[in-house]
């Protein structure tokens, strides 16, 4: 059965803690993306990888950090830094190339407690 | 950098009324164009896109979008909606050889039976 699989749920992050969200894809495809939905914003890229081992910052990178050691994996670090990480977080991933079509995760709900 | 507005944030109407969601973009190059619609409590899922070629696409479950370039426009139409349409509906936009999908805030679709 092939998708995107973003894992937890939901997380809880306490005050001056680095969490980590999970993002696997066995669409065997090689670009994967971080965006965050806030209400009334829309969807806004964070981190994107357009191949293992490369990644690139998207508008709003600080705070995050990711990592791509894997073709079909792409973790998604919300560090202490970032203010306000109560969001909404969307893993999505394509086939290599501009402007594919992107297939999105079921999302991590992140709460700050 | 290319934006996009869609011109309602909440649309609320009658099972079997006619729907028609606006959206316009800013880049003036070539763009590939996407409606998302995202069901309470499920995953962002693609309902249509625009590369090329018939400017009219048609999507899943009965929906539609036109392309009109010299308007920079791409809005979503359904003739008939059902109460199973109530959702949020997203337009996004690639621009040129870009990577990075540019998001509308969002359309909430309330169709009461």
């Amino acid at each position: 059965d092939g998708g995107i699989t973003q894992s937890p749920k939901y997380l809880f992050r306490k005050e001056g803690q680095n969490v980590t969200l999970s993002c696997e894809q066995n669409l065997n495809h090689d670009a994967m993306y971080w965006y965050r939905q806030d209400p009334g914003q829309g969807l806004r890229l964070i981190y994107y990888s357009q191949i293992v081992n490369d990644f690139q910052k998207g508008d709003i990178a600080e705070g995050y950090s990711v990592s791509r050691e894997k073709k079909e994996s792409f973790p998604l670090t919300v560090t202490s830094a970032q203010k306000n990480p109560t969001a909404f977080y969307l893993c999505a991933s394509s086939v290599q190339g501009a402007g594919e079509t992107q297939y999105f995760g079921p999302g991590t709900r992140l709460l700050v407690l | 950098a290319q934006s996009v507005s869609q011109h309602n944030h909440h649309v609320i109407l009658s099972e079997a009324a006619s729907l028609e969601l606006g959206c316009n973009y800013s880049y003036g190059g070539t763009v590939n164009l996407f409606w998302y619609v995202q069901y309470p409590g499920q995953h962002l899922q693609l309902l249509l896109k625009y590369f090329s070629g018939d400017p009219l696409v048609k999507g899943i479950k009965g929906f539609e979008a036109e392309f009109i370039k010299s308007k920079f426009s791409f809005n979503l139409r359904k003739p008939s909606v059902q109460w199973s349409d109530t959702a949020e509906y997203f337009c996004a936009v690639i621009a040129g050889r870009d990577y990075k999908l540019s998001f509308g805030a969002g359309t909430t679709v309330t169709v009461r039976a």
